[in-house]
Order: structure tokens, then sequence, then C-alpha cells
């Protein structure tokens, strides 16, 4: 298994301009977790999946923002009209839970500027 | 209110220092799960240990070490003989039982000099 793939690695765009990222997580984790990390932050949770089902927002997903995993397998994350505080990397994470394993993987980030 | 509090913003020391990164948490949670996450400057969290509540043993895992005490929600790892490549921001993490989800503190950045 090659853990957790993101694309793109690093997006540049204009504000006003729609940008979505991918998230292969580890083939049998049923957990995928989106996150933002800011400059000098730790990661702040956004949302998660449970298989294809989407089962929490944080207050931070903006109604610009939305997600999705269909098949429970790959998700998007689509920012819709890009502002320039949208700056940030965008983490994935994937857990196998239920099967004993507590601990999430995480890919290695979109980094987006919007500009 | 589910809290992580990392109080050293930055750390330096000289390789082969030993190097002990604090964390203390807040959750209402009667059991829980927390972690400690390397990121280094390429930007992939590493996962490192994780610690469940209802132990409070105290491990070692080669050069890492951590101290877990409930009584003061203390999660503190340690670094042996700190080398140049243990050089990343380091992160505990305490999980949240109500989905999963983990959440941060805000980072210990280790400079370790040759």
């Amino acid at each position: 298994d090659t853990g957790v793939s993101q694309n793109p690695r690093h997006k540049i765009t204009k504000r006003g301009q729609n940008v979505t990222f991918r998230c292969d997580p580890i083939s049998e984790h049923n957990r995928l977790y989106w996150y933002r990390q800011t400059l000098g932050q730790g990661p702040e949770f956004l949302t998660y999946f449970q298989n294809e089902a989407q089962l929490e927002k944080s207050r931070l997903l903006s109604d610009r923002f939305s997600a999705e995993r269909p098949k429970g397998s790959f998700s998007t994350l689509e920012i819709q009209r890009t502002e320039q505080g949208d700056s940030a990397m965008y983490l994935c994470a994937s857990s196998l839970e239920g099967a004993g394993e507590v601990e999430a993987f995480f890919g290695q980030g979109t980094r987006l500027t919007v500009v | 209110a589910q809290k992580v509090t990392q109080a050293q913003t930055e750390i330096s020391v000289v390789e082969k220092e030993d190097v002990t990164l604090d964390c203390v948490y807040e959750t209402r949670d009667t059991t829980y799960y927390l972690f400690w996450y390397k990121q280094p400057p390429s930007g992939e969290l590493v996962f490192l240990i994780r610690r469940n509540s209802f132990d409070e043993q105290n491990e070692i895992s080669g050069r890492y070490s951590w101290n877990f005490q409930k009584s003061t929600s203390s999660f503190n790892f340690t670094i042996t003989a700190s080398q140049v490549v243990d050089s990343a921001v380091y992160f505990c993490a305490l999980k949240d039982n109500q989905g999963g989800k983990l959440i941060f503190g805000q980072g210990t950045e280790l400079s370790v000099k040759p």
C-alpha cells in the first residue's frame, strides 16, 4: 500500500476561481478526514466520511466548501469562489475504525495559494 | 470543551541531547486516545505513537519514550540522543470519541543542530 495520496501537491489560483482537491485513502480504510492547516498552527478538522456518508462538518466548512466521497473510495474537496483567506494546507487522513486500529494516517497535503 | 495545549513553540538542542516536548489536554471523555505526530518540512504528518487513557504504563520505543499522567492531563514525549533528522514540528493530538476527529495542539518546532 502506498499510503494516503493527495493531488495536486500545490495549487495557485486567482481569487474567485473554483478549485478541487483529491484524496485517495489507504484502500481498506473506512474513514476519511479533511483538515486545514494554516502557517504556524495545528491542523483543524473540516469534515469526515464513514464510507460514503459525510457524518460531520465543522463550522469552518462554509457553504463555499463541499466534499464528496462517492462509493466510499477517493474523496474530493471543492472550494468555490476562493478567497485569500482560503490559502492554507489541506490535509487528508484515513483510518480503519472498528478493527482495533485507532490512528489516522495522513497524506502530504495540498498547499493552496489564492492570489 | 476538548483542547490540546503545547506551551513550547520552539525548542533548539544540540545533537545527542535529550529533549522533552510537553502536552496538556482537556477532555470530557472518560476514555480517550492521545497521539504524537511529526511534520517534517515536506508537510506530511507522520504518526509516531499513541496512548490510551486506561493504561498509564509509560513506554519506550527506540529513541522515543512518553510519559502519560492522567492526574495532571499531560502526555509528554521525549526523544533520547536527538539527531538532526529529528528536526520537525511535533504535534500532540487528542481523538474525539464522537466521530474520531483529531484535536491538535499548536505544535512545537524542534531544531536539532549538529
